[in-house]
């Protein structure tokens, strides 16, 4: 099993460009997450989807989009990047939403707009 | 505690002394507390997920313990290796919103051979 998988891994934007990050999970699992990192500060979450076909805002939501695209597939766009964005972005999935199911990590995408 | 705080930010200890660190978090409405393992250049990995008060879970070297009531949980380490050189974070639903888990800032260990 792959597990949870992100792509790409590394991507430059200029402001005002847009790009969709690539998740999927291969664990059957019903949720998945996106989060940001940014230094001194711990993951933040901008999306989640609970189960296939609902999707909810997190904490930062703003200047995102999400696609859950079916089971397995939960993809995040940056529809007008900002130099703000700079971030490492990690996808993550649980078998449940509930908050006692633990999470499984991809290898994050480190993103820099110019 | 409104949000989810851990201590220290940083420790380094020697190799084969055993460590402890704290994560804080809001004990009004409490689901359930994770730590997680955060190893250079890798992703989260999840160590335990605990949800009962006086909770204590262990993995080999490491164990846990949970207080729901007071709204603080202990990651203790016996014996550090340099392999567990990492930062480890706790996390806890956001207040409102049982399935939003807040993260703590990590406390970042580092154990000297």
């Amino acid at each position: 099993n792959a597990g949870v998988t992100q792509t790409p891994k590394f991507q430059v934007l200029k402001t005002g460009q847009s790009m969709t990050l690539q998740c999927a999970q291969d664990m059957n699992h019903n949720s998945m997450y996106w989060y940001r990192q940014d230094p001194g500060m711990g993951l933040r979450l901008i999306y989640y989807s609970a189960s296939e076909g609902t999707t909810d805002k997190g904490e930062v939501p703003n200047g995102y989009n999400v696609s859950r695209l079916n089971k397995r597939e939960f993809s995040l766009r940056l529809e007008s990047a900002a130099p703000s964005q700079t971030s490492v972005y990690f996808c993550a999935s649980s078998e449940s939403g509930t908050s006692g199911s633990k999470q499984f990590f991809g290898p994050g995408t480190r993103l820099t707009v110019l | 505690i409104l949000n989810v705080e851990q201590s220290p930010q940083s420790l380094h200890v020697q190799e084969g002394d055993s460590t402890n660190f704290t994560c804080s978090f809001p004990s009004s409405n409490f689901y359930a507390l994770h730590w997680y393992r955060w190893e250079t250049a890798k992703s989260p990995e999840a160590l335990f997920v605990m949800t009962l008060n006086g909770d204590e879970k262990k993995k080999g070297r490491i164990s846990a313990t949970l207080n729901t009531k007071e709204g603080y949980s202990y990651l203790y380490i016996k014996g550090s290796q340099p392999e567990d050189s990492a930062t480890y974070l706790c996390a806890s639903p956001r207040l409102g919103s049982a399935r939003q888990l807040t993260f703590g800032s990590g406390t970042q260990l580092t154990v000297l051979p």
